[in-house]
Formats: C-alpha cells, sequence, structure tokens
C-alpha cells in the first residue's frame, strides 16, 4: 500500500511569490491533516479535513494560506504571498476515519521542504 | 505557550542500555498521548501511545508512562539499537483529531 506522498519535496522561492504543496493521502483515508516545522521548533497543527471538508482550521497562520481538498482526494495548500516567515517543512498526514475511531494513528508524508528567501 | 514540553534536546545512549525520554503537559484537557519516531529527510512515524486512563502501554522494546498527576510522560525503549538513533516527538490529543507535538528530543544510540 502506497503512503502519503507529497510534491514537491523542496521548493525554494523569493518573498511575494506563489507556492502550491500538493498532498496525496492513503488511498481510502477520510481525514487529511497539514502541519508545519518551522527550524528547531515542534510540529505545529495547520488543518484538518474530512474527505473535502475542514473539520478544523484553527492552525492556519493567516489568509495568505489556502488549503482545498476537492472531491475528498489529495489536497493542496497554497501559500500567497510567501513571507520570510512562511519557510519551513509542511507535513501532510492522513487517518482512515476520526481519530478516535479504531485507530488513533496518523501516517505523515516526507514533507515539503519550503524556503522562502 | 508550549502545551507539550520536551526539555531535552538530545540524549546520548550506550547500545543495550536504556533510553528514557521524558514529556510534560500543561492541559489537563489532553486524553490522549503519542510518541511518534522521526528520521532525517523523513516523515514522523507513530511508535506507541497510551490513553490517559492507563498509566502504562508497553509493545516490545517500547514502554510508555503516564503520570496523569505529575502531567508527565515518558518512553523507555530498553534495550536501545543503534538503528533507534533519531528524533523523537512526544505529542497529545484533547478529545478531538489535532496533535500537539513537543519540539523533540534527539536521540542518538553510541556503539
Amino acid at each position: 500500500e502506497a503512503g502519503v506522498t507529497q510534491f514537491p519535496s523542496h521548493s525554494v522561492i523569493e518573498k511575494g511569490q506563489t507556492v502550491t504543496l500538493r498532498c496525496d493521502p492513503i488511498s481510502g483515508h477520510d481525514n487529511l491533516y497539514w502541519y508545519r516545522r518551522v527550524m528547531g521548533k515542534e510540529i505545529k497543527f495547520l488543518l484538518h479535513f474530512v474527505k473535502e471538508s475542514k473539520q478544523d482550521e484553527s492552525g492556519m497562520p493567516n489568509n495568505r494560506f489556502l488549503a482545498e481538498r476537492t472531491g475528498g482526494t489529495y489536497s493542496t495548500l497554497k501559500v500567497q504571498p510567501a513571507e520570510l516567515e512562511d519557510s519551513g517543512v509542511y507535513f501532510c498526514a492522513s487517518s482512515p476515519k476520526g481519530m478516535r475511531g479504531l485507530s488513533y494513528e496518523q501516517y505523515f508524508g516526507p514533507g515539503t521542504r519550503l524556503t522562502v528567501t | 505557550d508550549q502545551q507539550v514540553k520536551q526539555n531535552s534536546p538530545s540524549l546520548s545512549v550506550q547500545e543495550g542500555r536504556i533510553s528514557i525520554l521524558n514529556c510534560d503537559y500543561t492541559n489537563s484537557m489532553f486524553d490522549y498521548f503519542l510518541w511518534y519516531k522521526k528520521y532525517p529527510a523523513e516523515g514522523p512515524t507513530f511508535l506507541i501511545s497510551i490513553s490517559s486512563i492507563k498509566d502504562k502501554n508497553e509493545d516490545g522494546r517500547f514502554t510508555v508512562f503516564l503520570n496523569k498527576s505529575a502531567k508527565h510522560l515518558s518512553l523507555h525503549i530498553v534495550p536501545s539499537q543503534p538503528g533507534d538513533s533519531a528524533v523523537y516527538f512526544c505529542a497529545a490529543s484533547a478529545r478531538d483529531d489535532k496533535i500537539i507535538f513537543g519540539k523533540g528530543t534527539r536521540l542518538h544510540i553510541l556503539p
């Protein structure tokens, strides 16, 4: 079974530009999460989709960040315009059902390292 | 304000000995705790978890202990092996699916 995949693995952009990150969850997983880790800091929750609906977007930093999950399959996270402080590693995770169902386990992708210069 | 704290950025342990990673939390609403392991250039991998109704959960070489009164949990790895060298994240959840992570502890297993 394929794991969570993320594209690109690394992106370097200039301040003010736009970047779109993509996440493909494990097939059949209704729940999709985005997290971010800024250098040396903790991994921080950004938002949670259940199928195509945003369940919780309390961690989104500001309105420069837009996440979508049309059709309830893959998800994109767009940053527009990018700022220096947006640099970090963006992780996507998926789980087969509400975490408090059969399993509490979220499966993480390898992350996208975003560098804003 | 950090709700999950891992105060040791790194830890070195001799191969074959016990590794003990510690974690403190502040939010009394947390009722589920997890440990994730992360290798460079990879995403975190779930290791072991514990519900707040328990004080111990064991899975092979890994045991997690929870002390609710002290708001403290620890991960014990015994015996430690070279492949255990990684960053370990303590994490917690409070009645929703959002996971709150600590900053991580880098474990070095020495030959």
